[in-house]
This record gives C-alpha cells, structure tokens and sequence, in this order.
C-alpha cells in the first residue's frame, strides 16, 4: 500500500525567507502523480504544485517549487519570498496513474507559519 | 467557474442521531469523492464516484455511512447513526476524470458529534 509521511508538523518562516517543507513516501508503482495542497483556516484544499513522476524535471510554480528525487522517494517543497498568505496547513498527497480507482493519499499535514 | 458546492458548512448532533451532507460538483466533471478528515490527520478517500457508478468504497464504513450520486451530479452523503469518532471534516472533491487530473475541493462540513 502506498504511504505518505511528513515529518514536520510545523514549521516556522520570516517573511520574505524560504522555507523547505518534507514529505516522502512508498510504493511500488512506476508511474504516479505527486502534489502539494494548501488548506488554510477555511478548510478548503488548494493545489499548490504537481509532479508526475516520469518527468526528471522539477516543477515550479511562481514562488513555488519542489525538489523530486525519485529514487530516495522524497518531495519535498520550497516557498521562496514568503508571504502572510502562505501561512496554512500544507498537505503533500499521492495519487496513481491510471487504472480505475485514483484516490489521493495524503499526509499528515505541515503547519506553516508566517512571521512578520 | 463555479468551484464544488457543499452544505452545510458546520453540523453538530447528538451521538446516535443521523446526518446527511449534500455535494454539488464542478460542471462537468464526472468523478466525485468524498473524504473525511480528522483533526490532526489528513483527508481520507471515504468513497469515489465515476459519473454515477462507485469505483471505490473500500474504507467506506458501510455499516453506518451511505453515499449516492443521482444522475452523476450531485451526491449525499449520510451517517446513521453517529458515533462520537465520527467527528470530522467531511470534503467533497470533483475532477473531470480520475488520476492525475486536478480535483477541485469544496470548503467541506465540519461534523461535531457529542
């Protein structure tokens, strides 16, 4: 069964600093997708970043960005510059590719905060 | 674009009493999922349509918690009777097809059962 782990439970930035939040996991699958939500205090789940997992590139988003190393199963996500509006619980999750039942497993969960 | 729709935002019954909360997917969209999230915890898949069918319901507790979507819209999910453990957030996501596609979130039901 697949697992994600995340061991930091909280983690504290400066704004404008960076901040590099951990996740891995573990499966056995070859092809598979990686992302990271954001859930702040309304509780509703915001796609941060996703991977795939066949792509070697590392993907970025504005402010945003992780570093993949599939073979240590690790994603982890850097927050560059940042803001009060990034203080949330950020989530890392898996999900297979293809086949019928593509749930999204989740870890439990960073809560980050925000400095000013 | 209107985003997932669920009601109610908030929910507080008695332990043996029921429950149900309503989703209102993305346009379109034809997988639906529900998950519960425990404080502390992150979410976990409690059921998955695919327009109308159930693809997956394996952590689903059957013995009290029932989901259904008619016409592969909107879905209800319903516990009876509640126990205290049941306590949760319970989101909603759509996605226009399963995998690796972005599922869309609603801002869930938070469930208080004393």
């Amino acid at each position: 069964a697949q697992t994600v782990t995340q061991s930091q439970p909280e983690m504290s930035v400066q704004e404008a600093e960076t901040v590099t939040l951990s996740c891995t996991y573990d499966t056995s699958e070859s092809d598979y997708y990686l992302f990271w939500y954001k859930q702040p205090p309304s509780r509703q789940m915001i796609l941060v970043i996703r991977q795939e997992a066949y792509k070697q590139q590392n993907a970025t988003e504005n402010r945003f960005s992780v570093n993949f190393q599939k073979a240590a199963k690790s994603f982890s996500l850097k927050i560059s510059d940042s803001q009060l509006g990034d203080a949330a619980m950020y989530f890392c999750a898996y999900n297979r590719y293809g086949g019928a039942t593509n749930k999204l497993i989740f870890g439990t969960g960073t809560l980050l905060a925000v400095q000013p | 674009e209107a985003g997932v729709a669920q009601s109610p935002r908030y929910k507080i019954i008695e332990k043996r009493q029921s429950v149900a909360f309503w989703c209102n997917p993305i346009s379109g969209h034809a997988t639906l999922y529900w998950y519960q999230q425990i404080l502390g915890q992150g979410p976990k898949l409690l059921i998955q349509f695919q327009n109308n069918g159930v693809v997956d319901d394996s952590q689903l507790p059957k013995d009290r918690f029932s989901a259904e979507r008619l016409k592969g819209v909107d879905s209800t999910l319903k516990i009876q009777p509640a126990k205290l453990e049941d306590s949760a957030v319970y989101l909603c996501a759509s996605s226009l097809d399963g995998g690796g596609v972005r599922a869309f979130f609603g801002q869930g039901t938070r469930l208080t059962v004393v």
